[in-house]
């Protein structure tokens, strides 16, 4: 089946630095993939959606110039958290979608635990 | 906006146990409907799926139907095993919010013990 994998799975950094977090579909082509933001006990956010070659779509009341979506091919997107604080410590998901007419088949990662001190 | 709702966890079982995990949904037009599930260190998988009203999805034992006149789709499994202990999740997509999002519930935390 298809595989997502993502980079890194856990990751501590301080108060005001910047993070990478990378996704990759490992054995498709994928044109979109997702981000999604999953706080304890609770659902799981979407927090953008990555097309290959174009901007990402940002969902309400996310912070574009504070989570950077980058998708410069078919098999990866990056999200960079910059200037973390605190509160976005939280478990980052995303997941990358197969061309054609499911558009609900997506396959995800298995998530990135941040947390900054 | 669309919604789902599931039981809150953590379930916790015997082994041969039946299984049920509730959801209900919020939205206009015809969502589909689905079950994910998430093992530990794992990324979500797609366990079934259901189109249309009084469809019913099915895989490894588990089942689900779509009832739109109670806007639900509850999971159920005749005999859990230790291997099912995962994080469930119900989804849909294609309601008003369209078939490019999936919107999640919460998250059911099953626990099966021997």
């Amino acid at each position: 089946g298809a595989v997502v994998s993502q980079h890194p799975s856990r990751v501590i950094c301080k108060s005001g630095t910047s993070v990478k977090i990378e996704c990759r579909s490992l054995d498709f082509q994928a044109t979109t993939m997702f981000w999604y933001r999953q706080f304890p006990k609770q659902s799981l956010m979407l927090m953008a959606t990555s097309n290959e070659g174009s901007k990402a779509t940002y969902e309400q009341g996310v912070e574009k110039d504070k989570f950077l979506i980058n998708h410069a091919s078919l098999t990866l997107s990056t999200l960079t958290v910059t200037s973390a604080h605190p509160e976005d410590s939280s478990f980052y998901i995303c997941s990358a979608r197969l061309p054609g007419p499911k558009p609900y088949e997506q396959y995800f990662g298995p998530g990135t635990r941040l947390t900054v001190t | 906006g669309d919604s789902v709702t599931q039981m809150e966890g953590p379930v916790t079982l015997s082994e041969e146990a039946f299984l049920t995990i509730n959801c209900t949904y919020t939205a206009t037009g015809y969502p589909s409907l689905f079950w994910y599930v998430q093992y530990p260190g794992e990324g979500l998988q797609l366990l079934l799926k259901a189109t249309k009203a009084d469809d019913k999805g099915s895989n490894k034992g588990f089942e689900a139907t779509y009832r739109k006149e109670t806007t639900s789709f509850h999971l159920e499994k005749g005999s859990v095993q230790v291997s099912d202990s995962a994080v469930y999740f119900c989804a849909l997509s294609g309601g008003g919010d369209g078939y490019n999002k999936l919107i999640f519930g919460a998250g059911t935390r099953l626990a099966v013990h021997p």
